[in-house]
């Protein structure tokens, strides 16, 4: 299989602070990252699409400008939660996929959890 | 993208044979048949894929209805490991995006 990290695997911060989280794909080029949210109990919803090199598409319903997605390489994208809210409290996920996606298949990373108190 | 049906949770003994099925009967022609699955605290991970026939691979088996409105995952012995949602997903080869109903969460009984 094909491995995606991210970091931080947690992080707690206060209310009005930025929090960036990084997804890396260790073993091959990811030329698409997608980053997933994931609420207590809840399924998986995706976010924002981004192919490297250019501009991220964001799912309806989620602010471009509070979800700030950069995707400058073929192995690393980030995602900047800016001015988080305790409602942003959520399990991160990004997924990659790229030259060892025979089928299309995403590999995805461990999982972020943040807590804005 | 097709949506899907499957039961919220199923138990299985340790050791015994598991049959995960999935409803999906929106289908589209071109669909491939994905099947993810999450343990705890984790992310996602790819099962098997399949389009018509019926595919084995060393995690399970994945077995296609006929008129492909259904499928059904098979894992041949249920491990403790194997406690996680499973996750099926239509899906075009070529689409970009990984939709996720809401799965079935399985339970493992030592």
């Amino acid at each position: 299989g094909a491995v995606v990290s991210q970091h931080p695997s947690r992080v707690i911060c206060k209310s009005g602070t930025s929090v960036k989280i990084e997804c890396r794909s260790l073993d091959f080029q990811a030329t698409t990252m997608f980053w997933y949210r994931q609420f207590p109990k809840q399924s998986l919803m995706l976010m924002a699409t981004s192919n490297e090199g250019s501009k991220a598409t964001y799912e309806q319903g989620v602010e471009k400008d509070k979800f700030l997605i950069n995707h400058a390489s073929l192995t690393l994208s980030t995602l900047t939660v800016t001015s988080a809210h305790p409602e942003d409290s959520s399990f991160y996920i990004c997924s990659a996929r790229g030259s060892k996606s025979r089928y299309g298949e995403q590999f995805f990373g461990p999982g972020t959890r943040l807590t804005v108190l | 993208d097709a949506k899907t049906t499957q039961p919220n949770s199923m138990e299985s003994n340790e050791e015994e044979p598991v049959h995960l099925p999935c409803n999906h009967s929106t289908i589209s022609g071109t669909d491939y048949i994905h099947w993810y699955r999450q343990l705890p605290s984790q992310g996602p991970e790819y099962v098997i894929h399949g389009l018509t026939s019926n595919v084995n691979n060393r995690m399970a088996s994945l077995a296609i209805a006929e008129d492909r409105k259904s499928s059904t995952l098979i894992l041949h012995r249920a491990t403790l490991r194997d406690a996680a949602v499973y996750y099926c997903i239509p899906r075009g080869l070529r689409a970009n995006n990984l939709f996720f109903g809401t799965g079935t969460r399985l339970t493992v009984i030592p």
